[in-house]
């Protein structure tokens, strides 16, 4: 019962530096969802994906770009880091029909 | 837009406490809402949800109501566990497409023994 992924847990990168979080989702679910939490803030959206083949921007996309590999897998993408995109990033999945999501288990990112 | 506001923690009660977590909401519609409870270390999980007016969403002894009147969906227990410590956030969402979920801050429950 693996549910969402995500990879990494931990990531320390110096500003400037790209990197790439994965997620991936073992449900067959065809929505997935990035969010970031920050202390007192919350979980904001950053993208989703409706459904394979499509995204569209969250609240926070600055900075952010996305890609649905597949109906599995959702990857974020940071082109530049910098110190603002430190926080607990989440991924989240949900069924067809269904209104709850499926949260992964996050990953942590310090931009130094 | 929809906004979420929930009281802010931490909220520190003994064990056997009665819990209520306080949450409002601003929403266009008729979202559906959302207790999900954050464990340290680990990702979010669904803890109950009611989708219209005056259900009740109940899970491991933690119940809610939805207030559309008060525009509230409270959290409550009636005797909390030190395993109840933990970070809890009050969302909502619309029937919508997208079905983004709009998260309240959190809060952090401590429960001592």
């Amino acid at each position: 019962n693996a549910g969402v992924t995500q990879t990494p847990k931990f990531q320390v990168l110096k500003t400037g530096q790209s990197m790439t979080l994965q997620c991936a989702q073992d449900m067959n679910h065809n929505s997935m969802y990035w969010y970031r939490q920050d202390p007192g803030m919350g979980l904001r959206l950053i993208y989703y994906s409706a459904s394979e083949g499509t995204t569209d921007k969250g609240e926070v996309p600055n900075g952010y770009n996305v890609s649905r590999l597949n109906k599995r897998e959702f990857s974020l993408r940071l082109e530049s880091a910098a110190p603002s995109q430190t926080s607990v990033y989440f991924c989240a999945s949900r069924g067809w029909g269904k209104n709850i999501q499926y949260f992964g288990a996050g990953t942590r990112l310090s931009v130094l | 837009g929809n906004s979420v506001t929930q009281m802010e923690g931490p909220v520190t009660l003994s064990e056997e406490a009665f819990l209520t977590i306080n949450c409002t909401y601003t929403a266009t519609g008729y979202p559906s809402l959302f207790w999900y409870v954050q464990y340290p270390g680990e990702g979010l999980q669904l803890l109950l949800k009611a989708t219209k007016a005056d259900d009740k969403g109940s899970n491991k002894g933690f119940e809610a109501t939805y207030r559309k009147e008060t525009t509230s969906f409270h959290l409550e227990k009636g005797s909390v566990q030190v395993s109840d410590s933990a970070v809890y956030f009050c969302a909502l969402s619309m029937n919508n497409a997208g079905n983004m979920l709009t998260f309240g801050g959190g809060t952090r429950l401590m429960v001592k023994p």
